[in-house]
């Protein structure tokens, strides 16, 4: 399996601009969930989906971010506008609801200038 | 309110020298115990799992931890550290009921240094 795979790794836009992180999950599994690290605040839940419905989205910052799951093997994480203060590195992780267990992917570095 | 806390924010050790990080959790189910690594620049691994049975885990890399409910804890350990386990540890747990199912709350980590 390839593991959880996020798109793209590096991401470098101005303020304003509008983001959009990628992320396919493990096949097979039923729960993805998005977070955000920074030095600052740590590694923080955004949102998390269980069977592509979201479960809880009290972790999104504000109205400039939303995240989509159409299907089990895809998922979206957008920022419109983009603002300096977003930039962090974004992971995805999947896992089968029952066993807990998360696997991250690699992160997307955002930078907002 | 369910929680995670690990006192040490930042520990250096000596290479070959022992290691214990803390975990203590507060959690009103049964919970389920995880300790993640993080490398520089990558994503977080999971070293070992509690879920039932034998309260001494064994993980990867020489890794184990111990449950202990009375006090509540998931301490992690390594008998002789590498300087390659220079990194940052994460404890999480998580339960498969209720509204949270599926979940994992996450401690803020603590960075390991390793001096030669």
């Amino acid at each position: 399996d390839a593991g959880v795979i996020q798109s793209p790794r590096h991401e470098v836009t101005e303020m304003g601009q509008e983001v959009t992180l990628r992320c396919k999950p493990i096949s097979g599994h039923n729960s993805l969930f998005w977070y955000r690290q920074t030095m600052m605040r740590g590694l923080e839940l955004l949102i998390y989906f269980n069977n592509n419905v979201p479960i809880d989205d009290s972790g999104m910052p504000e109205d400039r971010f939303s995240a989509k799951m159409p299907n089990a093997s895809f998922s979206t994480l957008k920022i419109q506008p983009s603002e300096p203060r977003d930039s962090a590195v974004y992971f995805c992780a999947s896992s089968q609801t029952e066993i807990l267990e998360q696997f991250f992917g690699p992160g997307t570095r955002l930078t907002v200038l | 309110a369910q929680s995670v806390t690990q006192p040490d924010i930042h520990i250096t050790v000596s290479e070959g020298a022992s290691l214990e990080l803390r975990c203590n959790y507060s959690y009103g189910a049964t919970p389920y115990l995880f300790w993640y690594v993080q490398s520089p620049g990558q994503g977080l691994q999971l070293l070992l799992k509690y879920f039932s049975g034998d309260t001494l885990v064994q993980g990867i890399k020489g890794f184990e931890a111990e449950f202990k409910r009375s006090q509540s804890s998931f301490n992690l350990r390594k008998p002789s550290v590498h300087w390659s386990d220079a990194a940052e540890y994460f404890c999480a747990v998580g339960s498969n009921y209720g509204g949270s199912q599926g979940n994992l709350i996450f401690g803020k980590g603590t960075k390991l240094s390793v001096k030669p």
